[in-house]
Formats: structure tokens, C-alpha cells, sequence
């Protein structure tokens, strides 16, 4: 299965904001509110920022949001801070037969 | 406190089989969709399979449909991925996670196991 297209890499300077996006199709992103974002820092598991499109985990920073437009789902990073510098995946539902789960490709966020 | 510690990884040859492990605490195992996810040395996370809380459901990527099973024990709380026809693809750290919102939403991982295929 075709994996979620994200841009490889995002940068911004501590206290910017910065968004990464998404992209996926009708079957995934755009046809179901099922997307979920996380972060990974190297050599640890992935955490769970944001799931179901908007929604933010217990005891995560509000300064991390997510939204939907069509088939491009987004997280933004308010305030960045240099604990946000890591690996990013979104992910999402997929209406094949028999349904599944795709995660995106992954943006490496750099703090400048 | 909210616990998955996956175990069972190891260096298997092309071909051979192996059965991953991962044990629950701190939560109502049996009330939860579990999973496992993949990343293959310095690549990306990809989902494996899925079980629905009961044992009822089960998904599988593509790629290892056939070739792996996912299983669940609710009275032992405990979860596991059946591995035969491993190839080098399959090469990973293997992790286990419960799904908070029965929707992909993933919010507790254990550590990984790593499973290397090579002859």
C-alpha cells in the first residue's frame, strides 16, 4: 500500500510556528476524520500528538493542533521549542478491503 | 502505570518463522484495539495488523498478509504476531500499541523487539 506523501524535512526558528502536511486521497485523509499524528525522537517510540484529526491526547501541549482540508491533513507547531526538533508521521484509515492503517512518510523538523 | 513490553525478536535465517510477544499492564487489556507497527533500520513506521478488542477483527498490511498472524490472549494480557516466510524485508523493530481511540489513534508503545532476517 502506498504510503501518505509528507515533505521530507520542515525547519523553523524556536518560537515560530510551522506546519506539516499530509496528503492523501478520498479512500484515507479526505474520506474519514481517522487521522492521527505523532512525534519520534531518535531511538524512542513514537508518541501520540494528536488523533481523530483535532484531538490531543492527555498531557499533550496544546501548542501542537491538527486540521483537515480535503484529502491534506496538517499539524502545526505553535511556539516551537527545541524539544520539538524530531521525526513526525501522520497516519490514517484506509477503505480497502479489508480496511487498514498508512502512515505517512515522515518529516525530520529541524529548530534552527 | 500504563505498560507494553514486546518481546521474542531475534536473528532468524530467510524463510524461518518466529513469534513476537507483548504483555499488558496498568489498563483493561480486553477493552482495547491493539497493534503492531514496523520501522526498518533508519526508515519510516509502517502498520502491520490490527485485533480488534474481543479477537473478532483482525487487518494486515499487504505485504505480510498471509505470512503473519496476530493473536490475542485477554486473559493473559497479552498480545502476539505469528511470523513464518520471514525474508529480509521484514527486518525491524518490531512494536506493539493500543489504539485509545479504536481509530488509529495509538497513545501507548512499548519498547520494540527487533527481529533481523539474515542468513
Amino acid at each position: 500500500q502506498s504510503a501518505l506523501t509528507q515533505p521530507a524535512s520542515v525547519s523553523g526558528s524556536p518560537g515560530q510556528s510551522i506546519t506539516i502536511s499530509c496528503t492523501g486521497t478520498s479512500s484515507d485523509v479526505g474520506g474519514y476524520n481517522y487521522v492521527s499524528w505523532y512525534q519520534q525522537h531518535p531511538g524512542k517510540a513514537p508518541k501520540l500528538l494528536i488523533y481523530d484529526v483535532t484531538n490531543r491526547p492527555s498531557g499533550v501541549s496544546d501548542r501542537f493542533s491538527g486540521s483537515k482540508s480535503g484529502n491534506t491533513a496538517s499539524l502545526t507547531i505553535s511556539g516551537l521549542q527545541a524539544e520539538d526538533e524530531a521525526d513526525y508521521y501522520c497516519t490514517s484509515y484506509r477503505s480497502t478491503s479489508p480496511p487498514l492503517y498508512v502512515f505517512g512518510t515522515g518529516t525530520k523538523v529541524t529548530v534552527l | 502505570e500504563v505498560q507494553l513490553v514486546e518481546s521474542g525478536g531475534s536473528l532468524v535465517q530467510p524463510g524461518g518463522s518466529l513469534r513476537l510477544s507483548c504483555g499488558a499492564s496498568g489498563f483493561t487489556f480486553s477493552t482495547f484495539w491493539m497493534n503492531w507497527v514496523r520501522q526498518a533500520p533508519g526508515k519510516g513506521l509502517e502498520w502491520v495488523a490490527n485485533i480488534k478488542y474481543d479477537g473478532s477483527a483482525k487487518s494486515y498490511v499487504d505485504s505480510v498478509r498471509g505470512r503473519f498472524t496476530i493473536s490475542r490472549d485477554n486473559a493473559k494480557n497479552s498480545l502476539y504476531l505469528q511470523m513464518n516466510s520471514l525474508s529480509a524485508e521484514d527486518t525491524a523493530l518490531y512494536y506493539c500499541a493500543r489504539d485509545i481511540s479504536a481509530s488509529g489513534g495509538l497513545d501507548c508503545w512499548g519498547q520494540g523487539t527487533l527481529v533481523i532476517v539474515s542468513s
